[in-house]
């Protein structure tokens, strides 16, 4: 399967303070994608990184991947209380249809 | 741009009844529309692809003749619970992605069913 995995389930971190979540996954893919969901709303987009790059940055948001390893992660710097979230890595493969992981509950106390 | 929306947002039926979500695209057309199931605390676990005009991919162990879906238009698909019952409560998301980013999904809001 290539659904990610990731690690940990669950985050509590302070505001200003890093969040690193990782995700593994199991087979070869064409790229990976981190999504946010806010607690009972759909999924936002947050960056697709192919499987030909190693790192990519939006704002605050570092994203790595190491296909070497099956794995990526997404680091928040100097996280707000409106980071609160959950966010879950999905990885594409032959098809272009994302399979997500069961995500990681961020929760940032301010 | 590149908007979703869905609706109902929150919809409560009765066991036996049939619910129909709408998933429509705003601001573009949507080549390719997905549906997905979330339980509390877990995945999205997709259960159909679908394309304007054809009928709808269903994933393994998907019921079609239970999760009716209709994508009538580019900017139009349908998911119709049929004869729902309390197991089939849950929060439903829709998803949509353009012909030039095929990788790139719009996920609507999201509809919460609740079957008593």
């Amino acid at each position: 399967s290539q659904q990610g995995e990731e690690d940990p389930q669950a985050l509590s971190i302070q505001e200003g303070e890093n969040a690193t979540m990782n995700c593994s996954y199991k087979t070869s893919i064409n790229n990976l994608q981190w999504y946010r969901q806010n607690s009972g709303r759909g999924l936002v987009h947050l960056i697709l990184i192919r499987s030909n790059e190693r790192e990519k940055h939006s704002g605050r948001l570092r994203v790595t991947l190491d296909t070497s390893k099956k794995s990526s992660s997404l680091l928040i710097t100097a996280s707000r209380a409106a980071d609160t979230a959950s966010y879950f890595c999905a990885t594409s493969g032959g098809s272009y249809i994302p399979t997500f992981g069961r995500g990681t509950s961020l929760i940032v106390h301010p | 741009g590149a908007v979703v929306s869905q609706h109902p947002s929150r919809v409560i039926c009765k066991s036996g009844t049939s619910v129909k979500i709408e998933c429509r695209s705003l601001d573009f057309q949507a080549t390719t529309m997905f549906w997905y199931r979330q339980f509390p605390k877990q995945s999205l676990m997709l259960m159909a692809t679908s394309n304007e005009g054809s009928k709808a991919t269903y994933e393994q162990g998907v019921e079609k003749d239970k999760f009716l879906i209709n994508h009538a238009s580019l900017t139009l698909s349908t998911l119709t619970v049929t004869s729902a019952h309390p197991e089939d409560s849950s929060f439903y998301i829709c998803s949509a992605s353009r012909d030039n980013s095929i990788y790139e999904q719009y996920f609507g809001p999201g509809t919460r069913l609740t079957v008593t």
